[in-house]
């Protein structure tokens, strides 16, 4: 089955500084990459996704990067804000007919420092 | 202002009752996923319903038990957990292939 490694486990940044979080991946077969954002307490929430046909994906202050030879994908914030602050969730999906079976990271805490 | 409502918010159950979580969406996604996540650790998937049909259980224990009774549907039947069974309970929803999950907030299970 699919193996998802994200490094790393924690990261401290000063606001307006960028944060990179970086995941990697197993299964070739892999096509649709997410990254979820999860709030202390709350649900995670999908922020941005890339396909494997694509290597790059820009919105707003947030990218995300592919490369399919390596099997790596990263997470790219510009310009980091203290609302930033939250756990971040990469996640590599292969298909599967009608539905999904993703496997998640390990996740990043992610603090931004005021 | 969640699209996948569970039901309910928290839930603390002795060893020996049994209860259901349950969650709704009406969004027309036809794939809905039970997902188990411990403090600190990412979700981790229980079951997927694709067309009202079990297509992934993950070896999940038998105390853990899916229904979808329609598309819009679907439960966890709870009974006889573990203390080690206390966990959030994700519920999403996807449009199927090539869709992203959407997740409800969740169902935080104590067991004592």
């Amino acid at each position: 089955g699919e193996n998802v490694e994200q490094h790393p486990s924690t990261l401290s940044v000063q606001e307006g500084d960028s944060a990179v979080i970086k995941c990697t991946y197993s299964d070739s077969a892999s096509n649709y990459f997410p990254w979820y954002k999860q709030e202390l307490g709350k649900r995670p929430q999908l922020i941005i996704d890339i396909r494997s046909n694509v290597g790059e994906k820009k919105d707003q202050r947030i990218a995300v990067t592919l490369n399919k030879t390596a099997k790596h994908f990263s997470l790219h914030i510009t310009e980091t804000q203290p609302e930033d602050s939250a756990v971040y969730f990469c996640a590599a999906r292969a298909n599967s007919g009608g539905y999904q079976k993703v496997t998640f990271g390990t996740g990043t805490k992610l603090q931004v420092i005021p | 202002d969640t699209e996948v409502t569970q039901t309910p918010k928290h839930l603390v159950m002795g060893m020996t009752n049994k209860k259901s979580l349950k969650c709704e969406q009406h969004m027309g996604h036809r794939a809905m996923y039970w997902y188990k996540q411990k403090a600190k650790k990412p979700p981790e998937l229980m079951f997927v319903y694709s067309y009202e049909k079990l297509s992934i259980n993950e070896s999940v224990p038998s105390r853990f038990s899916p229904e979808c009774p329609n598309s819009s549907l679907l439960n966890l039947h709870l009974h006889a957990l573990q203390p080690e069974d206390s966990a959030l309970y994700l519920c999403a929803s996807s449009q199927g292939r090539g869709s992203p999950l959407h997740f409800g907030n969740g169902t935080r299970l104590t067991v004592t």
